[in-house]
C-alpha cells in the first residue's frame, strides 16, 4: 500500500471549517483514499473514502486532486467534539487487500 | 448497541501470566481484524480472518499470540507468558466482503492490556 504524509497537528478555531492534508504521491491507480479518526481512548471512526472523484457525507467532505497525488478532508463547521487524531490512509480495494496500514496522522485541535 | 464490542475493556497483569481478550464483530460482518496500538502510535495489523479462516497473520504477531474465529462470529486472541511490551491497546474491526466492493472496517473501543 501507499506511504502517506501528514502533517503531525493543526488547530482550528471552532465553527470554522477544518482543512486536513494528505500526500499520497506514489498511490496507484486502484488504490483508495480511506480517512479515519481517533478520539482519545476510543477505536478508529470511519470518515469517508474515495477513488477519484469528490465525496461528501453526513460528516465530512474529502477532496482528491486530479492527478490523485494528494488530497484533503473537510470537516466543514469543526466542533470541539472534532478534536482527534485523523489518520489518511491508501489501499486497494476490500477483495484485493486486507489490512489498514495506519500511519502517525494529525492531531487536530478545536479550539474554542 | 450493533457496533463491534471487545471484552475486556482493561486488563491489568503480571508479566509472565495468559490473558485472553474477545471481539464479538457486527453480525453480518464475515471479515474480523486485530490491530494493536501504543501510546502515539497508529494501529497497527496484527492478524484477519475471513469467516473462521485465519488468512493473514502479521510478523508483529509472535508464537506467544495465538488468534482464533471457530464459528466465524466473535473471536478472540490470546497472549502467552505476556511481556511488559505486549502493553498495549488491542483493537478488534469487522467489515463484510463482496465481490467488487470497498466495505470500510469498524473499529471496537479496544481492550487496553497493562502487564507490570
Amino acid at each position: 500500500d501507499a506511504k502517506t504524509t501528514q502533517p503531525p497537528s493543526m488547530d482550528c478555531a471552532e465553527g470554522r471549517a477544518a482543512n486536513l492534508p494528505c500526500n499520497h504521491s506514489t498511490i496507484s491507480g486502484n488504490e483508495y483514499v480511506y480517512w479515519y479518526r481517533q478520539i482519545h481512548s476510543q477505536g478508529p471512526q470511519y470518515i469517508i473514502h474515495g477513488l477519484k472523484n469528490n465525496e461528501t457525507n453526513e460528516m465530512a467532505s474529502l477532496i482528491i486532486t486530479e492527478d490523485r497525488k494528494s488530497s484533503t478532508l473537510i470537516l466543514p463547521h469543526a466542533t470541539l467534539r472534532d478534536t482527534a487524531v485523523y489518520y489518511c490512509i491508501v489501499r486497494v480495494a476490500e477483495n484485493y487487500g486486507q489490512n489498514f496500514v495506519f500511519g502517525p496522522g494529525t492531531r487536530l485541535s478545536v479550539l474554542p | 448497541d450493533t457496533g463491534v464490542s471487545q471484552d475486556p475493556r482493561h486488563k491489568i497483569t503480571k508479566r509472565g501470566q495468559n490473558v485472553t481478550f474477545r471481539c464479538d464483530p457486527i453480525s453480518e460482518h464475515n471479515r474480523l481484524y486485530w490491530y494493536r496500538q501504543t501510546l502515539g502510535q497508529g494501529p497497527e495489523f496484527l492478524t484477519y480472518f475471513q469467516n473462521e479462516a485465519q488468512l493473514e497473520k502479521s510478523r508483529l504477531l509472535s508464537d506467544r499470540f495465538s488468534a482464533e474465529r471457530p464459528k466465524g462470529s466473535f473471536s478472540t486472541l490470546e497472549i502467552q507468558r505476556t511481556e511488559q511490551g505486549d502493553s498495549a491497546m488491542y483493537l478488534c474491526a469487522s467489515s463484510f466482503r463482496t465481490s467488487g466492493a470497498i466495505r470500510e472496517q469498524y473499529f471496537g473501543p479496544g481492550t487496553r492490556l497493562t502487564v507490570t
